[in-house]
């Protein structure tokens, strides 16, 4: 069954430390891997996007990375601001068809 | 550029009303079209895509439906709402194929009372 699973489910640090949030999924055949931020009561924002061939892609604070021989991903946050406060959801791309397997999820605290 | 539009913004309806929820994509031709809804604390659950005009596919059976009767805009309706239609609702859309990125709505609040 192609799923994609998250932890953990939330997480709270205080700002300016650094975080690292894990994905692991059974997608196959297995087309690409992203990242989203959902602020609260808004739609996902596209982080960064990896295919099988790719380690790691960073933006900016952001960086994830792939392995898609274990099947797992990690984004790793540094120096976390209050403005990272937000779920983080991970996304696989089933291969040859038009559907988006998502995770549930982790919500992300950065207190003051 | 392409803008996703979604409305309402906030929806409070009682069981048993009908339901409609619509989205329009500015910026773009021919995209595909998609609608999830997000419960509290959960993921995102695909109800509905569609790849052209009067092409839909349901993805979960339930009392819903969608439409899509001109290239960029996409609906969600239901005749009858149920307590559990309760939910975050969100419309996506793609360019291309599964590798490009799927743009999201800013979102539709139901509440079913």
């Amino acid at each position: 069954k192609n799923q994609v699973e998250q932890s953990p489910q939330s997480l709270i640090i205080l700002e300016g430390k650094n975080c690292t949030l894990q994905c692991n999924y059974t997608v196959s055949p297995f087309s690409n891997l992203r990242w989203y931020k959902q602020d609260t009561g808004r739609g996902p924002v596209s982080l960064t996007i990896m295919t099988f061939s790719e380690n790691t892609k960073s933006n900016g604070r952001y960086t994830a990375t792939l392995d898609a021989d274990t099947k797992q991903s990690s984004l790793h946050i540094t120096a976390s601001q209050l403005s990272d406060s937000a779920s983080y959801i991970c996304v696989v791309t089933h291969s040859g068809t038009y559907k988006y397997i998502f995770g549930t999820g982790t919500r992300l605290k950065v207190l003051a | 550029s392409q803008t996703i539009h979604q409305w309402p913004a906030t929806l409070v309806q009682p069981v048993g009303s009908p339901l409609s929820l619509e989205c329009t994509v500015e910026g773009t031709s021919n995209p595909n079209l998609y609608w999830y809804r997000q419960a509290a604390g959960r993921g995102l659950q695909l109800l509905f895509y569609s790849v052209g005009i009067g092409q839909i596919s349901s993805e979960v059976p339930q009392n819903l439906s969608a439409s899509r009767p001109q290239d960029r805009q996409f609906i969600l309706s239901s005749k009858k709402l149920l307590l559990s239609d309760s939910g975050f609702y969100l419309c996506a859309w793609v360019a291309g194929g599964p590798w490009d990125e799927q743009f999201f709505g800013p979102g539709t609040r139901l509440t079913v009372l």
